[in-house]
């Protein structure tokens, strides 16, 4: 059975630093993918990032940065230069691949919340 | 625009009522998901669909049921509700069963039971 774990329940820093909210993930299948969601405080969640289990490669976006290495089973998610409004709780989620493509469900992690203080 | 919505956005019922949580989407997605999100726990998949006629059961289903009679809705029953049942309930939607597509998610409806 597949599972993701973000063991930091919650986290505060200061506007400005730099944050690394970590992600281990299980899983028996070699193909499968990994998500991050974002909540923000009004409760939406919002979609931030897909990989694949094929592509190792480090993905930037702004001040957002995603790194994956399989040899840990892990997908962790940087804010550089944090801001108030990346205040939220970050949600990282796993599904994996299925021969008849019944796949396509999501197992989340628990959630890390972030406060970001002025 | 394509969008998902869900309703009521807010709800409070009594211990063994019947509850149902609509989730229309305009995307003709053809999957559509539920899940509830409890403090440490994300969220956990209750339903899900693949199609019109087709539902299975998720992680976490007893006590909810679902049906899809078209490609647009798929609404939430909860057959008798229990205060176990308090939580927020998200629906989404993704066009195919290939894994790599992301979900996109209603806004949710927060259900008290007392």
């Amino acid at each position: 059975a597949q599972k993701v774990t973000q063991a930091q329940t919650e986290i505060s820093v200061v506007e400005k630093e730099d944050v690394t909210l970590d992600c281990v993930y299980e899983t028996r299948d070699t193909t499968y993918y990994l998500f991050w969601y974002k909540q923000p405080p009004s409760g939406e969640l919002v979609f931030l990032i897909r990989r694949n289990s094929f592509d190792e490669q480090n993905e930037i976006s702004g001040r957002y940065s995603w790194n994956f290495q399989k040899s840990t089973s892990s997908f962790n998610f940087t804010i550089t230069a944090s801001q108030v409004v990346d205040s939220a709780v970050y949600f990282c989620a796993l599904s994996e691949a299925r021969w008849n493509n019944a796949g396509n469900m999501l197992t989340f992690g628990g959630g890390t919340r972030l406060m970001v203080k002025p | 625009d394509a969008e998902i919505t869900q309703s009521p956005r807010h709800k409070i019922t009594e211990t063994g009522r019947q509850v149902t949580l609509a989730c229309h989407q305009t995307w003709n997605h053809n999957n559509m998901f539920w899940y509830r999100q409890d403090l440490g726990h994300g969220l956990r998949l209750i339903h899900y669909s693949y199609g019109v006629q087709d539902t299975n059961k998720g992680e976490v289903s007893d006590g909810y049921s679902v049906s899809r009679s078209n490609t647009e809705d798929l609404p939430l029953t909860l057959e008798s509700a229990a205060s176990s049942q308090t939580s927020v309930y998200f629906c989404a939607s993704s066009p195919l069963r290939d894994s790599s597509y992301e979900q996109y998610f209603g806004p949710g409806t927060r259900l008290t039971v007392t």
